[in-house]
């Protein structure tokens, strides 16, 4: 298993500002994926983030507001941009195994005023 | 029909019950499938995998009906601790991407 470090582990934002969420693994990973999480809801993948190359987004969301960094193996950032109230919610970095198998940082939880 | 479905409960069961859970996916060609466990504010982490028939672990036995195209969780002896999220987990699309079901809400009482 991989052990992912996520923070920050919540913020309190102003809309209209920008959030960066950073995500460390301990281990060099192929997959990387950013999943979003409304309250009450399951978790809606946003993008997977490719190692030297853009995030590939699922539909629905925009590199514009969900831009996204993965300059090595083991790092990626997700960047919350132009907040409103219903960009609250949590966001969770997970690195994919060849079994299928995800794990999940612990989220960072984002509230925007 | 979604890509996976999941009865969203509450399942509210008494210590000691059985109960079980089913979701139903529709990407026929998938391989693998995944039970997660998420607790109140915290992230999901893997309970079981199937990707045969079926796979069983203690208490918990996961099981797939490929004709049907659905998996089912099923717990035995509940215990208070039991009580959280169940997550189903599918690949969709041609390639490995996770597509979660909305959950199913297991509550044990006393």
């Amino acid at each position: 298993s991989a052990v992912i470090s996520q923070k920050p582990s919540r913020d309190i934002c102003q809309r209209g500002t920008s959030l960066t969420i950073q995500c460390q693994v301990d281990s060099q990973v192929t997959m990387m994926f950013w999943y979003r999480q409304q309250p009450g809801q399951s978790l809606t993948l946003i993008a997977t983030a490719n190692q030297g190359s853009e995030a590939t987004y699922e539909s629905g969301f925009v590199i514009d507001k969900f831009p996204i960094s993965r300059p090595n193996l083991t790092f990626s950032t997700l960047t919350v941009s132009n907040m409103s109230p219903e960009d609250s919610s949590i966001y969770l970095c997970s690195v994919g195994q060849n079994t299928g198998e995800l794990f999940f940082g612990e989220g960072s939880r984002l509230t925007v005023l | 029909r979604k890509e996976v479905e999941q009865d969203p409960g509450p399942f509210n069961v008494p210590e000691g019950a059985t109960v079980a859970f089913n979701c139903t996916y529709s990407n026929s060609a998938s391989q693998s499938f995944f039970w997660y466990r998420q607790d109140c504010r915290k992230e999901p982490k893997l309970l079981m995998s199937v990707y045969s028939s079926g796979n069983e672990d203690g208490r918990f036995t996961a099981q797939l009906n490929r004709a049907s195209q659905y998996i089912s969780l099923l717990i035995r002896d509940s215990k208070l601790s039991d009580s959280a999220t169940y997550l189903c987990v599918v690949p969709s699309g041609g390639s490995y991407i996770p597509t979660f079901g909305r959950g199913t809400s297991l509550i044990v009482h006393p």
